[in-house]
C-alpha cells in the first residue's frame, strides 16, 4: 500500500459526460501529481499541485481541469468526455523536492463510452 | 530538453537468473531523482528504487540495484535472482528539483520458468 487514495477505482460513463477523480497523498506529502495512460500515449504528465497551488502543467487538455485544497487532497475534473479518453488515471505524490521517491495510488481507469 | 528512453520494448529471462533493463536519460539541471517504477498487469504503478544525482553509491533495494552512470547519464536497473512475479511493464523515470516526474516508454519484462 503506498499510501496514495484514488477513489474510484473504476468509472464508465457516457460520451459528453462530466467526471471527478479524487486522490488523497500520502500523509505529509505537500505535492500532488497527474498523470494519465493510455495504451498508445504512454505515461502523460497532466499537471502538478504544490500545497494547493498549480505547480507545472503537461499536456493537460482545456476539458481537464484539477485542484488542490487546503487538506491538500486533490481532484480532477474531466468534462466533454470523448472516447479517447478512457484511459488509466494516475495521482502521485511526493515531499517537494527532486530528490524524494514519488508514490502511486492505484489509478482510476475511466472508460467512456 | 529532459528525457528518458528505454530502448528495450520487450525483454525475456529465465527464471532465476539477473536481467538488466536499460535507462538512459537527458538532463542540463545538476540535481535530480532516478527512479523505476513496476506495472504489473494489474495496472498499479510501484515504487523499486531511487537514485539521486548526488549519491555517490549505487542504490539497492533488495533484489534491484541500480547503476548508475552519471557521465554517461544511464541508470540500468539490475534485477537479481528473477522471479515469474518480476514478469511486467518496468518504467524508469525522472524528477529534477521540485519536477515533474518524467518517464520512458517502458520495457516488458517476461520471466521465463
Amino acid at each position: 500500500d503506498s499510501g496514495v487514495t484514488q477513489t474510484p477505482k473504476h468509472l464508465i460513463t457516457a460520451t459528453g459526460q462530466r467526471v471527478t477523480l479524487r486522490c488523497s497523498p500520502r500523509s505529509g506529502d505537500l505535492s500532488v501529481y497527474w498523470y494519465q495512460q493510455s495504451l498508445d500515449q504512454g505515461l502523460q504528465f497532466l499537471i502538478q499541485y504544490y500545497n494547493g497551488e498549480e505547480r507545472a502543467k503537461g499536456n493537460i487538455l482545456e476539458r481537464f481541469s484539477a485542484q488542490q485544497f487546503p487538506d491538500l487532497h486533490s481532484e480532477l475534473n474531466l468534462s466533454s468526455l470523448e472516447l479517447g479518453d478512457s484511459a488509466l488515471y494516475f495521482c502521485a505524490s511526493s515531499v517537494v523536492t527532486g530528490r524524494t521517491e514519488a508514490f502511486f495510488g492505484q489509478g482510476t481507469r475511466l472508460t467512456v463510452v | 530538453a529532459q528525457k528518458i528512453t528505454q530502448t528495450q520494448p520487450g525483454m525475456f529471462v529465465q527464471e532465476k537468473e539477473a536481467v538488466t533493463l536499460d535507462c538512459t536519460y537527458d538532463t542540463s539541471d545538476p540535481s535530480y531523482g532516478l527512479f523505476w517504477y513496476k506495472q504489473p498487469s494489474s495496472g498499479e504503478m510501484i515504487f523499486l528504487i531511487y537514485q539521486g544525482s548526488y549519491d555517490q553509491q549505487n542504490a539497492t533495494e533488495g533484489r534491484y540495484s541500480l547503476n548508475f552512470q552519471k557521465a554517461r547519464k544511464s541508470a540500468n536497473l539490475v534485477i537479481s535472482a528473477s522471479q515469474l512475479g518480476d514478469s511486467a511493464m518496468y518504467f524508469c523515470a525522472m524528477r529534477p528539483e521540485g519536477g515533474k516526474l518524467i518517464f520512458g516508454q517502458g520495457t516488458e519484462l517476461s520471466v521465463k520458468p
